[in-house]
């Protein structure tokens, strides 16, 4: 069974700081892996999504890298802002018969303060 | 383009009553998945309807059903309302049978009292 943890459970930083979220996952035969924010009460928005078969994926002040042989991604926010105050989620899609669904951890709580 | 909407964006049941949810997918997305979310916690996947046919399920009762209709838009219906099924119920759409991005709505607020 697929489980993933997210460390830490929250963070807060000054603002213009780089800071890094941790996924891990137990089970290293993933389809793909994507990230999610949250902002408080409402839907998720996908930041960025990695193939099993690529190592990174940036997206604006967003980084992403996976590493399927230690079980392991980070999201890398550059010059953290207010704005990104949100919990941000990660979400492994398994390969072979189980790739319809994300398996998703509790996420981190990310708090930028001014 | 239009995202993923869903209906409605609160409600309030009482313990025992049943409740649908609907879902619109994203334009040209043939693949839905409907996820739970507790209070603190991560979303937990319910099942997953591609071209109107259920092609997955989590560990959810059968007192949780579903339908894709040939829009792709979808519902959730919940039978035998119990306390803890009051969460978040979050839609998501794809392509391909869920192995793409996947897409968010903004979810319904479910509270059971």
């Amino acid at each position: 069974k697929q489980e993933v943890t997210q460390i830490p459970a929250a963070l807060s930083v000054p603002e213009g700081e780089n800071l890094v979220l941790n996924c891990s996952f137990t089970d290293s035969a993933i389809y793909n892996l994507q990230w999610f924010r949250q902002d408080p009460g409402k839907g998720l928005t996908s930041l960025l999504l990695i193939q099993s078969s690529q190592r990174e994926q940036t997206s604006g002040r967003l980084n992403a890298s996976l590493d399927k042989s230690s079980g392991r991604s980070t999201l890398y926010i550059a010059a953290s802002q207010p704005g990104d105050s949100a919990t941000y989620l990660c979400a492994v899609r398994l390969s072979g018969g189980s790739n319809y669904k994300l398996t998703f951890g509790k996420g981190t709580l990310l708090t930028v303060n001014p | 383009e239009t995202g993923v909407t869903q209906s409605p964006t609160h409600l309030i049941k009482t313990r025992g009553q049943q409740v649908t949810l609907r879902c619109s997918s994203q334009s040209g997305h043939n693949t839905v998945s409907w996820y739970q979310q507790a209070l603190g916690q991560g979303p937990q996947f319910i099942f997953q309807y591609y071209r109107e046919e259920e092609n997955g399920r989590g560990n959810f009762p059968p007192r949780f059903s579903g339908l894709q209709f040939p829009n792709y838009s979808s519902e959730l219906n919940v039978n035998a309302l119990e306390l803890d099924d009051s969460a978040l119920y979050l839609c998501a759409s794809s392509l391909g049978g869920g192995r793409t991005e996947a897409f968010f709505g903004q979810g319904t607020r479910l509270t059971v009292v």
